[in-house]
């Protein structure tokens, strides 16, 4: 058990619609960053939130974007989903702690789009 | 851009064996590389992790090198189980600016290891 969990832990979607992924992060870490990761394949970089603001962004396009709260659980919101959005979204938590930080994901959140 | 490579893509192997898995990157600036484990479906459990000024790391039946330098890393798991049997992902962590934190992974290594 890393202490990150997300909500829910699946979903079904149709094409054109909006979805809401929602992560707790681990008790003391104020850093969460989410990642896809499409059948097969290893996660890729969606963006990083810390202490409440963007801290990077990966390859991916607007309709992707998230929030971070003040007791640093964070929201991924995809917007018009496409059928390629198809897949297991996960949520990492970390500390920063000097330059060096170890990221704890949580069980991640399939969803499908029909 | 970092890119991570894992071979082999997949391992069969029979119980009690000792096994490696390969991982290369391409950008040696990192501050430090993870190995996770992923079974079916799950989330990501992290195995272990290394940090840039380091050799290796051990955990129990496993152990993690790094050569900086040249851009790899191997994930010894000695005295294989059929529990072991899951996806291993190695990733990097880069160095600096908006990469802080920001992993990027291979592709993984499929491994099963039957009775």
């Amino acid at each position: 058990e890393t202490g990150v969990t997300q909500s829910p832990t699946h979903l079904i979607k149709t094409r054109g619609q909006q979805v809401t992924l929602r992560c707790s992060s681990q008790s003391g870490h104020n850093t969460v960053s989410w990642y896809q990761q499409a059948l097969g394949q290893g996660p890729q970089f969606i963006f990083q939130y810390y202490r409440e603001e963007e801290n990077g962004r990966g390859n991916f396009p607007p309709r992707f974007s998230g929030l971070q709260f003040p007791n640093y659980s964070s929201e991924l919101n995809v917007n018009a989903l496409e059928l390629d959005d198809s897949a297991l979204y996960l949520c990492a938590s970390s500390q920063r702690r000097g330059m060096n930080t170890e990221a704890f994901f949580g069980q991640g959140t399939r969803l499908t789009v029909v | 851009k970092q890119e991570v490579t894992q071979i082999p893509a997949a391992l069969s192997v029979p119980e009690g064996e000792n096994l490696v898995l390969n991982c290369s990157f391409t950008d040696s600036a990192i501050y430090n590389l993870q190995w996770f484990r992923q079974d079916p479906g799950k989330g990501l459990t992290s195995l272990l992790l290394i940090q840039s000024s380091q050799r290796e790391q051990t955990s129990g039946r496993l152990n993690a090198s790094l050569d900086k330098s040249s851009g790899r890393s191997t994930l010894y798991i000695a005295a294989s189980q059929p529990g072991d049997s899951a996806t291993y992902l190695c990733a990097v962590q880069g160095a600096g600016g908006t990469s802080y934190g920001k992993l990027t992974f291979g592709q993984g290594t499929i491994l099963t290891v039957h009775p």
